[in-house]
C-alpha cells in the first residue's frame, strides 16, 4: 500500500499570498489530520476531516481552512499568509486511531 | 484540555546504553502514541498503547493508565536511533486529534 504524500514538499511564499497544500491519504483511509509544527509552539493540531466534513477544528484563525474531497484527498488552504505561517505542515492519515505521517510541505514565508 | 508532559527535553548517550524517556498527562485517555521524528521532518509512528507493554526490536513503551505515565525504553542505543521522541494524546471526543508533548532530543554517539 502506497503511504500518505504530500504535495509540495518545499514551498517558498511572500507576505499577504495566500498557498495550498495537497495531502493523498493511504487507501481505505477517511480521515486526514492536518498539524502545523514549528519551533516555538511544537505540534499542533489544525483540523480533522472525515467523508468529506470537517469533524474538528483546533484554535487557529479563519485564514487557514481546509477541504476533502470524495476521494478522501484533502487540501488546507492559508489565506493572507503571515511570517509566523512558516512551519512545517504534516497530514496524517487516520484509521481507527492510528494515525499515519505524511513527510510534510515544509512552507517558508518571506 | 489534556497536558503532555515529556523529560528530558535533550538526552546525550553512548552507543550501547539503555535509554529512557517519559511522558505524562493530565486527564484520561483512550490511547497514547509514540512517535518518531528525524532531522528531514517526516514522523513515524512507533508504537500505540492503551495499557501495559509493547516491544518492537530495540524498543519498548510501557503505559500506566492509573498514574498517567508512560515510558519510552530503547536497549543497545545506536547512533541511528538519534532523532526526537514525541509521545502524544488523544482527545477524549476525537481519536483523529492529537496533543503532542515537547518531543526528547536523542543524541546517541558512537
Amino acid at each position: 500500500k502506497a503511504g500518505v504524500t504530500q504535495t509540495p514538499r518545499y514551498l517558498i511564499k511572500t507576505r499577504g499570498q495566500q498557498v495550498t497544500l495537497s495531502c493523498s491519504p493511504i487507501s481505505g483511509h477517511r480521515s486526514v489530520s492536518w498539524y502545523q509544527q514549528t519551533p516555538g509552539q511544537g505540534l499542533q493540531f489544525l483540523f480533522e476531516y472525515f467523508s468529506e466534513t470537517q469533524r474538528n477544528k483546533g484554535n487557529f484563525p479563519g485564514r487557514f481552512s481546509g477541504r476533502q474531497f470524495s476521494n478522501s484527498r484533502s487540501e488546507m488552504n492559508v489565506s493572507t499568509l503571515e511570517l509566523g505561517d512558516s512551519a512545517l505542515y504534516l497530514c496524517a492519515s487516520n484509521y481507527y486511531n492510528e494515525q499515519f505521517f505524511g513527510p510534510g510541505t515544509r512552507l517558508t514565508v518571506l | 484540555k489534556n497536558e503532555v508532559e515529556q523529560s528530558p527535553q535533550n538526552l546525550t548517550a553512548q552507543e550501547g546504553e539503555f535509554i529512557t524517556i517519559n511522558c505524562s498527562y493530565s486527564v484520561g485517555i483512550s490511547a497514547l502514541h509514540w512517535l518518531q521524528q528525524h532531522p528531514g521532518g517526516g514522523i513515524v509512528s512507533l508504537f500505540m498503547l492503551s495499557s501495559g507493554k509493547k516491544k518492537h526490536g530495540r524498543l519498548i513503551a510501557t503505559i500506566n493508565i492509573q498514574e498517567k505515565h508512560s515510558s519510552l525504553h530503547i536497549t543497545a542505543s545506536h547512533p541511528r536511533d538519534s532523532a526526537v521522541y514525541i509521545c502524544a494524546v488523544p482527545q477524549e471526543t476525537s481519536g483523529s486529534r492529537l496533543t503532542f508533548g515537547e518531543g526528547t532530543q536523542l543524541t546517541v554517539n558512537p
